[in-house]
């Protein structure tokens, strides 16, 4: 079985540019959620989603938002990027996400630099 | 929402069993404990995970405490593919707004040759 792809690996955004990423999950999977790994704050919980709908929703702001597609492809949308925003971009997918115990699968994540 | 505390850094021998602790006094009665760790260059990857009793699996053990506070991982012959850093969460089953998965900042497993 195929895992999580995210595409691309890599990315360099200028501040005040947008930029989207891209996760495919396990093939079943129907949930996906989203992670923004720093040195400093770590592995920080950005959203989640279930069939097409943001299911949860972590502490970030607006310009962090998502989508899910009836394949359960998932795409992540940073508008007017901040050089704060650098950082590692995980996703993970899962049968049934929250409500389910099934352990996650992660990507090997988007490396984004904003300069 | 439920935290844990985990050690910075560890260091083992190869070939030697590694203890990693984990402390969640405020856990409640619905969070999971799972672990998972993260190798270089990679996103993290599951290890185990347990609700009350000890847990095994082809990667390692779980030990819980009885009284929920602490768990440890456990693995039995530390092997140089096993440096990466290790997180220990808590996972609640209730979902909704509940759903925080925190990760917090791991312990970094060095294995010597």
């Amino acid at each position: 079985k195929a895992g999580v792809t995210q595409t691309p690996r890599y990315l360099i955004k200028t501040r005040g540019q947008q930029v989207t990423l891209s996760c495919s999950p396990i093939s079943g999977h129907r949930s996906v959620s989203w992670y923004q790994q720093t040195p400093g704050q770590g592995l920080q919980f950005l959203f989640e989603y279930f069939s097409e709908t943001q299911r949860n929703k972590g502490n970030f702001p607006g310009r962090f938002s998502g989508r899910q597609f009836s394949n359960s492809r998932s795409e992540m949308n940073v508008s007017t990027l901040e050089l704060g925003d650098s950082a590692l971009y995980l996703c993970a997918s899962s049968p049934l996400g929250t409500v389910d115990n099934s352990p996650l699968h992660f990507g090997n994540g988007t490396r984004l630099t904003v300069t | 929402d439920a935290k844990t505390t985990q050690p910075n850094s560890m260091e083992s021998n190869e070939e030697e069993p590694v203890h990693l602790p984990c402390n969640h006094s405020t856990i409640s009665g619905t969070d999971y404990i799972h672990w998972y760790r993260q190798l270089p260059s990679q996103g993290p990857e599951y290890v185990i995970h347990g609700l009350t009793s000890n847990v095994n699996n082809r990667m390692a053990s779980l030990a819980i405490a009885e009284d929920r506070k602490s768990s440890t991982l456990i693995l039995h012959r530390a092997t140089l593919r096993d440096a990466a850093v290790y997180y220990c969460i808590l996972r609640d089953l209730r979902g909704g707004s509940n759903y925080k998965l925190t990760f917090g900042k791991g312990t970094l497993l060095t294995v010597n040759p």
